[in-house]
């Protein structure tokens, strides 16, 4: 596709269920990134995926939190026993390695309520 | 990574001139600087990126001095859609790891 996209847009879910978010990044980028932003707050970095490197899991605040890529392909999030304070909006985004740095490519997040 | 520092928000009227100081004191040799623009709802936008002196697109201007200790993002005549959150980022030019912080709100009045 022409952007980053990011599937449900939506979920809301009980507490103590598993999610799992996805992100389809733009073709041809190595790179890819996952935030949480909470309401009203910055973007936490949370893994970075690069080509077939192990991944940067330095941003997952717990072992509940995990995230796979395959290849250079789609990527999914998984939150284990959701907890509240996991509600927040989840923000994948995708580079491509040769580009600038800095020059995040952005999906449109996907809105965790935990109730 | 070096750690930067903004204010939280501004406020401003349309057609006025804005411009959005980022200090970022402990900067590294090999550290580019790069602004991102964030609006309700969306994933942020690249908007520039610099390394010294002045750098200049369709959207913005960024000012970095001699000593590259701040940075300033300069936005041209805002209108009520430049209303969003500012981040600036600092990191070497080919880091990996993209740590936005809370950004300014910047707040564009008719």
């Amino acid at each position: 596709g022409a952007g980053v996209s990011q599937s449900p847009s939506n979920k809301v879910t009980e507490k103590g269920k598993d999610v799992e978010l996805r992100c389809d990044p733009i073709s041809g980028h190595t790179a890819l990134y996952w935030y949480r932003q909470r309401l009203g707050q910055g973007l936490e970095f949370l893994i970075y995926f690069q080509g077939n490197s192990a991944p940067d899991k330095s941003g997952l605040p717990s072992d509940r939190f995990s995230a796979e890529r395959t290849g250079e392909s789609v990527s999914t999030l998984t939150i284990q026993r959701t907890q509240q304070e996991d509600s927040a909006v989840y923000l994948c985004a995708s580079s491509h390695s040769r580009g600038p740095a800095g020059e995040l490519f952005f999906g449109e997040g996907s809105r965790l309520t935990v109730l | 990574l070096a750690k930067t520092t903004q204010p939280i928000s501004m406020d401003s009227y349309e057609g006025q001139e804005v411009n959005i100081t980022c200090s970022h004191n402990n900067i590294a040799t090999n550290d580019y600087i790069t602004w991102y623009q964030q609006f309700p709802s969306q994933g942020p936008r690249f908007i520039i990126q610099g390394y010294k002196t002045k750098v200049t697109n369709e959207v913005a201007s960024l000012f970095i001095p001699a000593d590259r200790k701040s940075s300033t993002l300069s936005l041209p005549r805002v209108s009520l859609s430049d209303t969003a959150v500012y981040y600036c980022l600092v990191g070497e030019y080919n880091f990996n790891k993209f740590y936005f912080g809370s950004g300014t709100k910047l707040n564009v009045k008719p």
